[in-house]
């Protein structure tokens, strides 16, 4: 069982647009950044979003964060085939002095 | 470039013991604090630990407190995992990570697979 929530699945088709959800607690989501992490199975994550809303370098526009109280999300708009992969967001937690993830979301590509 | 490079991972007899390496290249170890994040064979992320940039501070998610030790050798830019008394519940793939200043994880390695079987 994660600290973090975020639904098991999530689908669009190309050109779509996705989001996926992620709730969390005042200890974690209500009083830390969130970072996001794809993850194409048999590969490392890959930092996808940083402090809420910030991209890397390289990561496309098309991808965009946001947080309200304890609850984040990430946004996939134009969906296209390569964006096929897991995806789990991220908190530092004040009670676990460490960071909390999400269960993940796999997200398929109609 | 930044890289990452976990060694160490196999197969090991539940109570037995493994040490993992990460050797962290192509940036100033000794500026970041860096984690270890676990997964298991189809599971979720997992935080395992974490150590602060000259190791003096350690954390441990309660799962492998007592068990694991994280440690650090600034002058050889290496990380490491002690791991004793393992668990078949500890057999996952081990990933070796870098906490930049704004937080969070920016850079992993490939991982290396520890199995904990008889």
């Amino acid at each position: 069982q994660s600290v973090l929530t975020q639904p098991p699945s999530a689908s669009g088709t190309p050109g779509q647009r996705v989001t996926i959800s992620c709730s969390g607690s005042s200890s974690n989501i209500g009083s830390n950044y969130v970072y996001w992490y794809q993850q194409v199975p048999g590969t490392a994550p890959k930092l996808l979003m940083y402090r809420n809303s910030q991209r890397p370098s390289g990561v496309p526009d098309r991808f965009s964060g946001s947080k309200s109280g304890t609850s984040a999300s990430l946004a996939i708009s134009g969906l296209r085939s390569e964006d096929e992969a897991d995806y789990y967001c991220a908190a530092w937690d004040d009670s676990l002095s460490g960071p909390v993830f999400g269960g993940g979301t796999k997200l398929t590509v109609l | 470039e930044v890289q990452l490079v976990e060694s160490g991972g196999g197969l090991v007899q539940p109570g037995g013991s493994l040490r993992l390496s990460c050797a962290a290249s192509g940036f100033t170890f000794s500026n970041y604090w860096m984690h270890w994040v676990r997964q298991a064979p189809g599971k979720g992320l997992v935080w395992v630990s974490r150590i602060n940039s000259d190791g003096s501070s350690t954390s441990y998610a309660d799962s492998v407190k007592g068990r694991f030790t994280i440690s650090r050798d600034n002058a050889k830019n290496t990380l490491y995992l002690q791991m004793n008394s393992l668990r078949a519940e500890d057999t996952a793939v081990y990933y070796c990570a870098r906490a930049p200043a704004y937080g969070g994880i920016d850079y992993w390695g490939q991982g290396t697979l520890v199995t904990v079987s008889s």
